[in-house]
Formats: structure tokens, sequence, C-alpha cells
């Protein structure tokens, strides 16, 4: 089975500081692993994927995260907050499996971030 | 290229009605999945949709099911609603034929059961 768990539901950071979204996973097959933004009202954006290459994955607006297979971890990054990053951050973990067989995501509990002027 | 297009954006229904709701996939997606997601929540998976045929179902109940159309195109439709079925209903398309697919999210269906 797989999960993942996003420690703390609120994160609150000055604007111009560093983000780090936290998130765990457990998968007993080799993960793909998403980090997805939702602005209020509004459906799921893809910031970014790993799909078993480079293990550091660079996405939209300037986020990043590492794949630590030792840590089981793959944290979401950025280095200097904006004010229009504050919105709501979900971790999300899939099998992968190829050619239509159920490739479902599971999602944390999200992260919900407020970046303070 | 167009994205996943979800309607409607809001529906309100009473307890004990039936709803439909309809999701067009991005173009050269085959595989449509849903989510519910209720209010504080992350989404849930309820069901994915390959070539026509149901292809993965999470926790849901019966009365929760759904149809994918030739040209990929989706319906969810939920029976005998509850006041827990409100929440926003995601649709998301994905192509499945490789490595590096993705999902691509609707911006969701807002249902509120009265």
């Amino acid at each position: 089975a797989q999960s993942v768990t996003q420690l703390g539901s609120h994160v609150s950071v000055s604007e111009g500081a560093l983000v780090l979204l936290r998130c765990n996973y457990s998968s007993s097959v080799p993960p793909y692993l998403f980090w997805y933004v939702q602005y209020p009202n509004q459906g799921l954006q893809l910031l970014l994927k790993y799909t078993s290459a480079a293990t550091l994955v660079k996405g939209i607006n300037g986020f990043e995260a590492e794949f630590k297979k030792s840590e089981t971890s793959f944290h979401l990054t950025k280095p200097s907050a904006h004010m229009s990053d504050a919105a709501e951050y979900f971790c999300a973990v899939s099998g992968g499996v190829y050619g239509g067989a159920t490739n479902k995501l599971i999602f944390g509990t999200g992260t919900l971030l407020a970046v303070q002027p | 290229e167009t994205g996943v297009t979800q309607s409607p954006t809001h529906l309100i229904k009473t307890r004990g009605q039936q709803v439909t709701l309809r999701c067009s996939s991005q173009s050269g997606h085959n595989t449509v999945s849903w989510y519910q997601q209720a209010l504080g929540q992350g989404p849930q998976f309820i069901f994915q949709y390959y070539r026509e045929e149901e292809n993965g179902r999470g926790n849901f109940p019966p009365r929760f099911s759904g149809l994918q159309f030739p040209n990929y195109s989706s319906e969810l439709n939920v029976n005998a609603l509850e006041l827990d079925d409100s929440a926003l209903y995601l649709c998301a398309s994905s192509d499945a034929s490789g490595p590096n697919y993705g999902y691509t999210f609707g911006s969701g269906t807002r249902l509120t059961v009265v």
C-alpha cells in the first residue's frame, strides 16, 4: 500500500524567506512522486514530479524537490517566498504502472502556506 | 492544446437526488480519474477509466458510478445523494502509454448537498 504524510498543516513564512514543505512517503514499489498547488476555489496545478530520473527535480515558479530514498522523503523547497506562493500544497504518490493499469494518486492532507509581507 | 474541462462549476442538490458531473479530458489523454476533495482534506481517489472501462476503484460505494466515452470524455454519477457527498469533485486526465505520464486536473465541480 502507498501513503503520504505531510508534516505541518499550516506553514507561515515571510516574503523572501526559504519555503520548506515536508513530505514523507510509503510505497512497496518504486514510487512516482508529485507536488501540486491549489489556489482557493481552483483545481490542482502540477508543480513538479519525480519519475525515477534525476533525484533533484525542478518545477515551475522556482520550486524544486529532492527525492531521498533513504529518508523516504520528497520535500518541496523554494529559496525565496513570494506573496503569490500563498496557497495549499499537496504531495502525492503513485505506483506508476504503465499501459493503463491503475495508477491512482494518493494525496497527503495538504499544507497551507501563508506568506507574510 | 486544451486542458481538462469540467461542468458544471457549482451545483446544489437535495439529499436523495441524483447528480451527473462531466469532464472533457485533455487532448491526447486516454485515461480519466475522478477524485473527491472534502473541505480541508486532500483529494480521495474515486475511480479511473481507461479506454471506456473502469480500471480501478477507491473506497466509494456503488452509488458512485461513471462512464467514459469514445472521445475519452467522462461522467461521474452519484445516486441517492447524502450530505457527506458535499465536496469538490476533480477530474484528472493522463496518457498512460509511457513512463513519464502526468495528470492534468480540471478546476472541479463544487457539489453542495442540502
